[in-house]
C-alpha cells in the first residue's frame, strides 16, 4: 500500500539550533501539506502546496519556519532558530486533486523535542 | 476560535458495547466530514467520511451521523474492540482543495 515517508521520526535538538523534516508524498499526490500537532491537540495546518506552489502558509510562522517543494514531489520544511514551544509531531500529508482530494493520507510523522 | 470541537476528552467504554463520539462545528459551509484515527507515534489513519449531502454513512462497524441543523455529527462503533483504543480526530472543509480542520480529538479506551 502507497504510504507518505517522513524523516527523521525522532529529533531531539537544543533551542536555537536549526532543525529540518523532509516528506516524500504518495506517488502522484499533487497537494502536500504540514501539519503540527501539539500534544492534546489536533493538527494544525501549517502550509499547504498544489504541485510547487504554496497555496496556504497563513498559519506558517515565517520568521523561523520555511518550507518549499521544489520539483513538485518531496518536500522540507526548516525551523530555524527552534524554540523550546516548538515541541510537537510534525506530520506530513498527500492528497489527489478532483474526486480523491477530500482524503489526506498522513505520513508517521516527526516528533521534535527542543530542550 | 475552534471550528471543529470534540468536547469530549476521553471515554472508556466496555467491549462490545457501542461507542459514540462526538463532534460540533461551526462554519456551515463545511460540506465534507471525516474521522481518524491514531495511535500513539502514528500518524492519523482515514477511517469513514461523509458528505453534507447525506445523513448517514455506514462502513462495517462504523458509522458516522451527521445532523447539519444542528452542526453535530458522531461517530458510532459497534461493537466496539479493544483494537479501537485510540484517539480519534473529527475533520471538516469546505469545497475546493481546502486543507482539512481538525477538532483536538477524543481519546476512546475499549476495556475487555
Amino acid at each position: 500500500e502507497a504510504e507518505v515517508a517522513q524523516s527523521p521520526r525522532y529529533k531531539i535538538t537544543e533551542k536555537s539550533q536549526a532543525v529540518a523534516f523532509w516528506c516524500d508524498p504518495i506517488s502522484g499526490h499533487a497537494t502536500l501539506y504540514w501539519y503540527r500537532q501539539i500534544l492534546g491537540q489536533g493538527p494544525e495546518l501549517l502550509v499547504q502546496f498544489q504541485d510547487e506552489s504554496v497555496v496556504d502558509d497563513s498559519q506558517l510562522p515565517k520568521d523561523r519556519f520555511s518550507a518549499e517543494r521544489l520539483k513538485g514531489v518531496d518536500s522540507t520544511l526548516k525551523i530555524q532558530p527552534a524554540e523550546l514551544g516548538d515541541s510537537a509531531m510534525y506530520l506530513c500529508a498527500s492528497s489527489l486533486n478532483g474526486a480523491g482530494a477530500n482524503v489526506l493520507t498522513f505520513g508517521a510523522g516527526s516528533r521534535l523535542t527542543v530542550l | 476560535d475552534q471550528q471543529v470541537k470534540q468536547n469530549s476528552p476521553s471515554l472508556s467504554v466496555q467491549e462490545g458495547r457501542i461507542s459514540i463520539l462526538n463532534c460540533d462545528y461551526t462554519n456551515s459551509m463545511f460540506d465534507y466530514f471525516l474521522w481518524y484515527k491514531k495511535y500513539p507515534a502514528e500518524g492519523p489513519t482515514f477511517l469513514i467520511s461523509i458528505s453534507s449531502i447525506k445523513d448517514k454513512n455506514e462502513d462495517g462497524r462504523f458509522t458516522v451521523f451527521l445532523n447539519k441543523s444542528a452542526k453535530h455529527l458522531s461517530l458510532h462503533i459497534v461493537p466496539s474492540q479493544p483494537g479501537d483504543s485510540a484517539v480519534y480526530f473529527c475533520a471538516a472543509r469546505t469545497s475546493g482543495n481546502t486543507p482539512l480542520v481538525f477538532g483536538k480529538g477524543t481519546r476512546l479506551s475499549v476495556i475487555a
